[in-house]
């Protein structure tokens, strides 16, 4: 069955630092791979996602994640981080048998300080 | 577009208890999915659904269930509920389009059972 690991439960960065959050996954077949992340009181906000194709992905917020086949991780980066991307980040890698069942990470808190 | 919309926001229970959480999908997504998170458990997976068929079911028991409406419209069950069935339940929706598509989460129910 796939997995995904996040191994910090925290990290810190402060405001204009660059920040990684790290994802490794375990998968048989193709990866799927998606960033996702929460603020307090809400849902999940889309981030980003790797299907196939370049390495580097970017999304939203100016967040990029770097896919590494051989290292099978995809940390999420940021080149200078803000106070407000201060939140809850999920890795989550979407089911091999078909649909839509996603496998979340344990999450990763990301405090960006002033 | 409007968002995923679920209701209500928050619930308060006792054990023992049933509830019927709601979630609107995004208009024209088909797809419907359902989450549990919880600090323990993290994000686990509970059914999906695609025009009104249950697609694919997470481990849980069968006091969780849930269905689908002709307009994609979702409802979960949770009968005899269980001091652990606190938790906030998210709703997620995608559309159906070619490639892999991201879901978009619903801001969750809260559910506090006393």
């Amino acid at each position: 069955a796939q997995s995904v690991a996040q191994p910090e439960d925290q990290v810190n960065v402060a405001e204009g630092n660059p920040l990684t959050v790290k994802c490794t996954y375990s998968v048989s077949g193709n990866p799927y791979l998606f960033w996702y992340v929460q603020y307090p009181n809400r849902g999940l906000q889309f981030l980003l996602k790797y299907i196939t194709g370049d390495n580097l992905v970017k999304g939203s917020y100016g967040f990029e994640a770097e896919f590494n086949k051989s290292q099978t991780s995809f940390h999420l980066k940021k080149p200078s981080a803000l106070v407000s991307d201060s939140a809850l980040y999920f890795c989550a890698v979407r089911d091999e048998g078909g649909g839509n069942k996603l496998t979340f990470g344990t999450g990763t808190q990301l405090k960006v300080e002033l | 577009k409007a968002g995923v919309t679920q209701t209500p926001r928050y619930l308060i229970k006792t054990r023992g208890q049933q509830v019927t959480l709601s979630c609107s999908p995004i208009s024209g997504h088909r797809s419907v999915s359902w989450y549990q998170q919880t600090p323990g458990q993290g994000l686990q997976f509970l059914f999906e659904y695609f025009s009104e068929t249950q697609r694919n079911k997470g481990n849980f028991p069968g006091r969780f269930s849930g269905r689908q409406f002709s307009n994609s419209r979702s409802e979960m069950n949770v009968s005899t509920l269980e001091l652990g069935d606190s938790a906030l339940y998210l709703c997620a929706s995608r559309g159906t389009g070619t490639g892999i598509n991201e879901q978009f989460f619903g801001p969750g129910t809260r559910l506090t059972v006393l």
